[in-house]
């Protein structure tokens, strides 16, 4: 059973239509949620983390947002140049409070068709 | 560097040979995270360092694939006797592993392993 579920898989928008992605996830303790982006043949880049629900992040275009089972990443008015995968990730809380490994959803591949 | 830095960049191997995977975590930070993403899916996590403590190895797929960290900064990934399964991006990350505020965690762009 999937940890991290991602959706849609695959999202098309014209340009200026604004959309959400959703992340659901199930975790014993949630030390924070990551949004990162990738584009074809790059790392993923660092968007935001949310660590407790109600919290909500903004940066340009992008808005994340997180409830006890899930986050939404809202994309305002897109532009082509936001065309990317947006991925998902959480970390638990460890033994000890420990800092442990993120657990990714398989991403949604957003493309903004101008 | 300012980010984390991997190399190669691009492998190319024979099947049954070894191969080594470098990363450079960005200076200062203690934990680094090695995962995997194989095309079409997501990361798959392999090990993981914080500092001094023991690794977190249990997402390494076989007893053929190893990591290590030298002095608390540089790590290598070696895997041993290739198969074609293997071909993948191999992803580094870096954070300063100590409480919320040091939890961003950076990745490097990669090294696609190509096993023929």
């Amino acid at each position: 059973e999937d940890q991290v579920t991602q959706s849609p898989e695959a999202l098309r928008l014209q340009e200026g239509e604004s959309s959400s992605l959703n992340c659901s996830y199930t975790v014993s303790g949630l030390r924070g949620l990551f949004w990162y982006r990738q584009d074809p043949g790059k790392g993923p880049e660092f968007l935001f983390t949310l660590y407790s629900a109600g919290e909500e992040k903004e940066k340009e275009r992008l808005k994340a947002t997180l409830t006890k089972k899930e986050s939404f990443l809202h994309i305002t008015a897109p532009k082509p140049e936001d065309s990317a995968t947006y991925l998902c990730a959480v970390q638990e809380v460890g033994w000890g409070g420990s800092q442990g490994n993120l657990i990714f959803g398989k991403g949604t591949k957003l493309s903004v068709k101008p | 560097g300012a980010g984390v830095s991997q190399s190669p960049s691009n492998k190319v191997t024979e099947k049954g040979k070894d191969v080594e995977l470098r990363c450079d975590p960005i200076s200062g930070h203690t934990a680094l995270y090695w995962y995997r993403q194989s095309l079409g899916q997501g990361l798959e996590f392999l090990i993981y360092f914080q500092g001094n403590s023991a690794p977190d190895k249990s997402g390494l797929p076989s007893d053929r694939f190893s990591a290590e960290r030298t002095g608390g900064s540089v790590s290598t990934l070696t895997i041993q006797r290739t198969q074609q399964e293997d071909s993948a991006v191999y992803l580094c990350a870096s954070s300063l592993g100590t409480g919320f505020s040091g939890n961003t965690i950076y990745f490097g762009e990669g090294s696609w392993l190509t096993v023929v």
